[in-house]
């Protein structure tokens, strides 16, 4: 079975502040494992991905996530936030095995909400 | 430039009506997929196709259709047998085998409002 855990439904940081969005999944082989943001009314856009090379990620508008295979994890982190950064996160995980083939399986969403 | 496109954005239907969603992709992609988006719920699959012709039932399927004649259409019909189907419908789309670390791309999202 696979499923992908986001701790935390809402987060708030002043602007900044450190933002530290948590993922963990459970996968019995190696993942493919990908950010996506939301603002809304809106698709989602891909923010950053790792598919098995530098465990250290980074994305765009200063993301970056890294991914920790002994701790399940693949937080996704920016040093500074900004009020532009206000948005659903969601968490996703792929892993490619008969019928799931290409199937994404997605976390329940982590609001951020920024304070000025 | 190539992408996914979903209309209309929003959507007003009387209860019990049947309603299509449009979707569709310029990206030569294998393989769409239909999403329910609800708040605090996340994303929950409806039905996704990976060739044309064959779809398969996703989490949520019930109440809902979907056709697959075109590899870059994959429109979705909300039935009047779905129980709650006011909701944010998103579509995706996305190769596969080694493409697919690309993961998907999605459209922007019909709102359907039932009354």
């Amino acid at each position: 079975a696979q499923s992908v855990t986001q701790l935390g439904s809402h987060v708030s940081v002043s602007e900044g502040a450190l933002v530290l969005l948590r993922c963990n999944y459970s996968s019995s082989v190696p993942p493919y494992l990908f950010w996506y943001v939301q603002y809304p009314n809106q698709g989602l856009q891909l923010l950053l991905k790792y598919t098995s090379a530098a465990t250290l990620v980074k994305g765009i508008n200063g993301f970056e996530a890294e991914f920790k295979k002994s701790e399940t994890s693949f937080h996704l982190t920016k040093p500074s936030a900004h009020m532009s950064d206000a948005a659903e996160y969601f968490c996703a995980v792929r892993i490619d095995r008969g019928s799931t083939l290409g199937r994404l399986y997605f976390g329940r969403g982590t609001q951020l909400t920024v304070w000025p | 430039d190539g992408g996914i496109t979903q209309s209309p954005k929003y959507l007003f239907r009387k209860e019990g009506q049947n309603v299509t969603l449009s979707c569709e992709q310029n990206l030569n992609h294998d393989a769409m997929y239909w999403y329910r988006q609800d708040p605090g719920q996340g994303l929950r699959l409806i039905y996704y196709s990976q060739i044309v012709n064959d779809f398969q039932k996703g989490d949520i399927a019930e109440g809902y259709s979907v056709s697959r004649e075109k590899k870059e259409s994959f429109p979705h019909t909300v039935t009047s047998a779905q129980k709650n189907p006011t909701a944010f419908y998103l579509c995706a789309s996305s190769p596969l085998g080694g493409q697919a670390v690309y993961g998907y791309t999605f459209g922007s999202g019909t709102r359907l409002t039932v009354v």
